[in-house]
Parts: structure tokens; C-alpha cells; sequence
């Protein structure tokens, strides 16, 4: 069965600091993976896929298949970042979403 | 249509109606999943069409919550006897479909449709 696990239902972090939203995922074949972002009072979104391996609103994701870990990395936290964010798998069975990580970006 | 349409916006009803809420996925999209968001909570799954397979039921939460998708389109969750707990926004998605082709995985979400019960 395939699953994915966000550890952290909140994360607090400081303007200008690092982040790091944690993602892992079970699943025994080829994975897609995907960061999905909602905004305070907007539409749940495609934030990236590893597939495209490409940084978006300075946001990077790396498929760690070994750790089996897909983490949503940000050298400088900005406030507009701030959001509730879903890590999630795509294969060949319908897509599975993670419970959500809030990133709460403190001025 | 351009994107995935969800009717109502919002809903008031009263403990024990049912309401029934609509998704207009996007157009030749075969795979549509509805969710339940729940104040201050996360995603939860409710039921996954694609195509012509039978649904995956898996996260319907009771017998009181139903769903169809007429003509591999339109799709509506119906919930009877409406509780106060049945209170969240209840949101639609569409993808391409599964399959393990590149995009076929990406969904589009609905803005969501707000359930109040009172």
C-alpha cells in the first residue's frame, strides 16, 4: 500500500531562516512525488514535482529513493510562505496525500 | 471549462437535511477525487472515480455519505441526515488520470464547497 507521512503537523520558523518540511512515502514501485500548497483563502495547489526537479517561489524538493524521502527545502523563509502544505504520491493507484504541514513564517 | 467548478460555495443546513454538493471536473479528465477539509485540520480522502472502475470508497466515513459521477463527468457527493460533525469545506479534484505518464498525476483542485450544519 503506499503512504506517506508528514511528521510534522506545524512548523514555526523565523523570517530568513531555513526550512525544511519533512515527507516520506511507502510505495514498491516508481514514485511521483508532489508538493501541493493552500494559501490562507485559496485554492490547494501545485507547488512542484520531482519530476520537473525545478525550484518554484525558491522551493526545492530532491527524491531521496534510499530514504525514501521527498523534503520541501527553502534557504530563507519569507512570510508570504507561510501556508499549510501537502506532500503526495502518484503511481498507479489513485494519488495519496500526506496530513499537512503548517509553515508558520514569524516576522 | 477552464478549471474544476464546485457547487454550492457555501451551505447552511440544519441537523438532519441532506445536502447534496456538485464538482464540474475538467474537461477530459478522467480521474476525480473528493476531500474533506475540516477546520484547522488536514486533508482527508473521501471517494476516487477513474473512469469506468468501479470507485474506491475507502474513505467514506458512514453509509450517510454517498457519491456518484454520471456520464465519466459530473460528480456529486450526497450526505444524509446531515450531522453537526459533517460540518467542513468538502473539496473536488481532477487529474488526467493514473497510469504512470508524466502529468497524468497532477490534480486541479475546486475552491471548495463550505458545509455548515447547525
Amino acid at each position: 500500500a503506499q503512504r506517506v507521512t508528514q511528521p510534522e503537523k506545524l512548523l514555526s520558523v523565523f523570517k530568513g531562516a531555513p526550512v525544511e518540511l519533512k515527507c516520506n512515502y511507502s510505495y514498491s514501485g516508481s514514485p511521483e512525488l508532489f508538493w501541493y500548497v493552500q494559501y490562507s483563502r485559496q485554492r490547494l495547489q501545485l507547488l512542484l514535482r520531482h519530476i520537473s526537479r525545478e525550484s518554484i517561489k525558491g522551493f526545492t524538493a530532491d527524491l531521496n529513493k534510499g530514504e525514501t524521502s521527498f523534503h520541501l527545502k527553502k534557504p530563507f523563509a519569507q512570510e508570504e510562505d507561510s501556508a499549510m502544505y501537502y506532500c503526495a504520491l502518484g503511481g498507479y493507484q489513485k494519488v495519496t496525500f500526506g496530513t499537512g504541514t503548517k509553515l508558520q513564517v514569524i516576522p | 471549462g477552464a478549471g474544476v467548478s464546485q457547487s454550492p460555495s457555501n451551505k447552511v443546513t440544519e441537523k438532519g437535511k441532506d445536502v447534496e454538493l456538485r464538482c464540474d471536473p475538467i474537461s477530459g479528465h478522467t480521474a476525480l477525487y473528493w476531500y474533506r477539509q475540516s477546520l484547522g485540520q488536514g486533508l482527508e480522502f473521501l471517494i476516487y472515480f477513474q473512469g469506468n472502475s468501479a470507485p474506491d470508497k475507502s474513505g467514506l466515513p458512514s453509509d450517510r455519505f454517498s457519491a456518484e459521477r454520471t456520464g465519466g463527468s459530473v460528480s456529486t457527493l450526497t450526505i444524509q441526515r446531515t450531522q453537526q460533525e459533517d460540518s467542513a469545506v468538502y473539496l473536488c479534484a481532477s487529474s488526467v488520470g493514473t497510469g504512470g505518464f508524466s502529468g497524468a498525476n497532477v490534480l486541479t483542485f475546486g475552491a471548495g464547497s463550505r458545509l455548515t450544519v447547525l
